[in-house]
């Protein structure tokens, strides 16, 4: 079955140290990659989606990640984090257009002031 | 704010009972999708319904059923509810089946007690 790896759960950095979390899928077809963000209590945001073309990808807020085919991986970047990038991330796929998401476990941040 | 609502927030019960969740999606959004979102589970996608029609399922229990009606608002019914069902119920909606983004509601937090 299809499924989505998040390598770490919980990560924890102190403000304008860079972040890299790592995803990846299993699933040798054609892919549509996502990111999305869940701050404390709030409900799930978009911050970046790769569907085709340039494999980096620019979100919201400063993020960006890097599809690499080969590797199967979707890892999400930031060179510097803040204190309000606490929250939960996670990376997910779909198979098809307008198909479910599969999501991986999340990872969660803490970024200390 | 996603423009996805749903009621309630909160939703205490006891074990075998029947719950309704709701959901609206953004106005003009066609699918609806229900998440579920457990410490366990993680995320997984339980259904999708499009135009009114069931599009898709994924590990959605028996005890579980869904409808999306003409106005396009959506219902996640819960029978028989069991304690490993408290959970974070997330509902999605998106444009079409053509589109792969999918915008998310605050999400109801059932607990069964």
């Amino acid at each position: 079955a299809q499924s989505v790896s998040q390598h770490n759960h919980h990560v924890i950095l102190s403000e304008a140290a860079s972040l890299e979390l790592g995803c990846n899928y299993s699933y040798g077809g054609t892919v549509n990659l996502f990111w999305y963000v869940q701050y404390p209590g709030q409900h799930l945001q978009l911050l970046l989606k790769y569907f085709s073309g340039d494999p980096l990808v620019k979100g919201i807020k400063g993020f960006e990640a890097e599809f690499i085919k080969s590797k199967f991986s979707f890892n999400l970047r930031k060179p510097s984090v803040q204190w309000s990038d606490t929250a939960e991330y996670f990376c997910a796929v779909t198979l098809s257009v307008g198909g479910k998401l599969i999501f991986g476990q999340g990872t969660e941040l803490s970024v200390k002031p | 704010d996603s423009g996805v609502t749903q009621t309630p927030k909160h939703l205490i019960t006891a074990t075998g009972q029947r719950v309704t969740l709701r959901c609206s999606p953004r106005s003009g959004d066609l699918s609806v999708y229900w998440y579920q979102q457990s410490l366990d589970q993680g995320l997984q996608f339980l259904i999708q319904y499009y135009n009114g029609e069931e599009r898709a399922k994924g590990n959605i229990l028996e005890r579980f059923s869904a409808q999306q009606f003409p106005d396009l608002h959506s219902e996640l019914n819960l029978s028989s509810l069991e304690l490993g069902d408290s959970a974070l119920y997330f509902c999605a909606s998106s444009p079409s089946n053509l589109v792969n983004e999918q915008f998310f509601g605050p999400g109801t937090r059932l607990t069964v007690l």
